[in-house]
């Protein structure tokens, strides 16, 4: 399709165990987000990356959320030893970046996974 | 920091009524405003913009003035459908984030219409 995707969509974990969430952007799109939406809030930022530069990762909670985009293409967000506050939907965001200060780019959002740990 | 209220929800309304949801932020810099809307199992979708004060964003017969005096980018619609029952999340994006505009989101706002 021509839109962000994300895998998978639902994702069940025992506390403790290690999760991968993939993000499969827009082709082309240079910029890619992730952001936490907690139940009930709304999202929350993450990280972000340019091509395969992770330029902001200011908004992971602990060191045990990690991410990656080693092609400039593909993301994924893994998060080590699962906690229960790290139930939340995670949603990828990808946008064409065009230099210059003062334009907006529009992000398009991928449809999440819910993540639940147990 | 920067940060963004929007009124509680659920908002219930009636087919063909009024639809106001407040929205008001903070901010240090000259934001850009946003209005998104997550419909059931789906993604965030943009609804409408605005980029400088006094600029108003319309769509699908949504519209949101950029009230820079009053920090406030309320969301209006004349006569609601069945069909606009969703979530609508009010964001920020700071257009001094060197080339990127990380999103900053109200807590959101379910409507829900009825026949």
């Amino acid at each position: 399709g021509a839109g962000v995707s994300q895998s998978p969509r639902y994702k069940v974990a025992k506390r403790g165990q290690d999760v991968a969430l993939r993000c499969d952007p827009i082709s082309g799109h240079v910029s890619l987000f992730w952001y936490q939406q907690a139940l009930g809030q709304g999202p929350e930022f993450l990280t972000y990356f340019q091509n395969e530069a992770q330029l902001d990762k200011s908004g992971l909670p602990s060191d045990r959320f990690f991410a990656e985009r080693p092609e400039g293409s593909v993301s994924t967000l893994k998060i080590q030893r699962t906690q229960q506050e790290d139930s939340a939907v995670y949603l990828c965001a990808s946008s064409i970046r065009t230099s210059g200060r003062g334009l907006y780019n529009e992000q398009f959002f991928g449809p999440g996974t819910r993540l639940t740990v147990l | 920091g920067d940060s963004v209220t929007q009124m509680e929800g659920p908002v219930t309304l009636s087919e063909e009524a009024f639809l106001t949801i407040n929205c008001t932020y903070t901010a240090t810099g000259y934001p850009s405003l946003f209005w998104y809307v997550q419909y059931p199992g789906e993604g965030l979708q943009l609804l409408l913009k605005a980029t400088k004060a006094d600029d108003k964003g319309s769509n699908k017969g949504f519209e949101a003035t950029y009230r820079k005096e009053t920090t406030s980018f309320h969301l209006e619609k004349g006569s609601v459908q069945v069909s606009d029952s969703a979530v609508y999340f009010c964001a920020l994006s700071d257009r001094g984030s060197g080339g990127y505009n990380k999103l900053i989101f109200g807590a959101g706002t379910r409507l829900a219409v009825h026949p």
